[in-house]
Formats: structure tokens, sequence, C-alpha cells
């Protein structure tokens, strides 16, 4: 199945910072997910974005499909932004599944 | 939209029993659910799939036996840990794909909030 690798595996900012998360994948993708893991566990939808670019407010992130890998940029970022950033992906097939990756702990402080 | 809703959120039990775990999506229906498991500061594996209708299919190493899945409807699947022992005690997440009129359907994965199983 696709392999799923993140980098770095812990980051640590001061808050203002600018961050760039990477995610590498090892075949053509289907759908690519990015998530933010809350202290309480839950996973929030950052981006679907199996190519192209999307913004959403201090967030954007890029796919490049064709060199496999995403891109997760966090621009000023704030104390809230602390957590684990999962990226997900699947290659098609009958039934989608997502393969993630180990994520990265992105530590912010005040 | 796209609200997947897990319960319970925490569950503490003794070794022996059973423990049911319920996802249900919303506001949409859910040709697709998916069960997570998730070790602390791991990542999360997949443990199985379930379509509506139909059998789960479960990863390689996973008991199906022991992690029961029913998806008796296109909003509902439920996860039940039969005999749970200290070693099931992990956090279990589910996830659904939502499916659109027509019967095409989203690639979107909407999770729900978790559920940490605790036994003791």
């Amino acid at each position: 199945g696709i392999q799923v690798e993140q980098s770095p595996p812990d980051l640590i900012l001061q808050e203002g910072a600018n961050s760039t998360l990477r995610c590498n994948f090892s075949d053509s993708v289907n759908n690519l997910q990015w998530f933010h893991q809350n202290p309480w566990g839950q996973l929030i939808n950052l981006f679907y974005i199996p190519s192209g670019t999307k913004q959403n407010g201090r967030l954007s992130a890029t796919t490049v499909a064709t060199e496999r890998y995403s891109l997760l940029y966090i621009s000023s970022s704030q104390t809230t932004d602390s957590g684990v950033y999962f990226c997900a992906a699947d290659s098609g097939g009958s039934n989608y599944k997502l393969t993630f990756g180990k994520g990265t702990l992105l530590t912010v402080n005040p | 939209g796209a609200v997947v809703s897990q319960h319970p959120s925490r569950v503490i039990c003794k070794s022996g029993t059973s423990v049911k775990i319920e996802c249900r999506s919303l506001d949409f229906q859910a040709t697709t659910m998916f069960w997570y498991r998730q070790f602390p500061k791991q990542s999360l594996m997949l443990m199985a799939t379930s379509n509506e209708g139909s059998k789960a299919t479960y990863e390689q190493g996973v008991e199906k036996d022991k992690f029961l899945i029913n998806h008796a409807s296109l909003t509902l699947s439920t996860l039940t840990v039969t005999s749970a022992h200290p070693e099931d005690s992990s956090f279990y997440i589910c996830s659904a794909r939502w499916r659109l009129a027509g019967g095409m359907t989203k690639n979107i994965q909407y999770f729900g909030a978790g559920t940490r199983l605790s036994v003791l």
C-alpha cells in the first residue's frame, strides 16, 4: 500500500513564527488530507488537497502530485496551533483507505 | 455540515466485559465507515472498513472476533470490543465517507471525536 512520511517529527516555535510541514507519499493519490489533532484527540480537518493549493486564514497547503509531496504552511503561529499535525493519503481502490503519516508534533511557545 | 458523532467519549470497564462504541454521521449518509486505533504518541492505525449492509473488512492482524463491527444503516456503525482486556485499552476513532445523491461519494473522510477505552 501507499507509504506516507512526514517531517519534521517535532517542531518547536516561538509565537509569531512561520513553519512548513512536509508530507511525502509513495504513490499517486486519490485523496490527501491534513489534520490537526487537538489535546483531546479530536481530528480537525484542515485541508482536502490531492493537488493544487488552498488557503484558510493563517494556514495554507500545497500538493505537488507529480512529485508526490504536500506542504502545510502555518504563518504567524499561535499557542493554540500546538498539537500533532497528520497527513493522510489514499491511492484509490475499492475502499479508499487512508494511510496516516506518523505526524509532526508542533509546540508553540508564548 | 459533515458532523460525525462518536459515543461514548470515554469508557472504563472491567476485564472480561464487552464495550460498544457508536459512530453516527449526523447530517450526511456514509457510504463507508472506518475504525482506527491510536496508541499514545503514535499515529492512527486502520482496524477495519465497513460498508452499509455488508461484512466489515479487517486489516491484517486485527481479530474480527474480538472487534465486532456492525454497519446497519447509512448513518450508523458500531464497534464492539468483546471480552476486553487491559491490552485493548486505547483510543478508538471512527470516520465516514460522505455518500452524495446519485450514489457518488466525496473523497473526504470526516472523523468522530474518539473514544478512550480503559480496561481495568
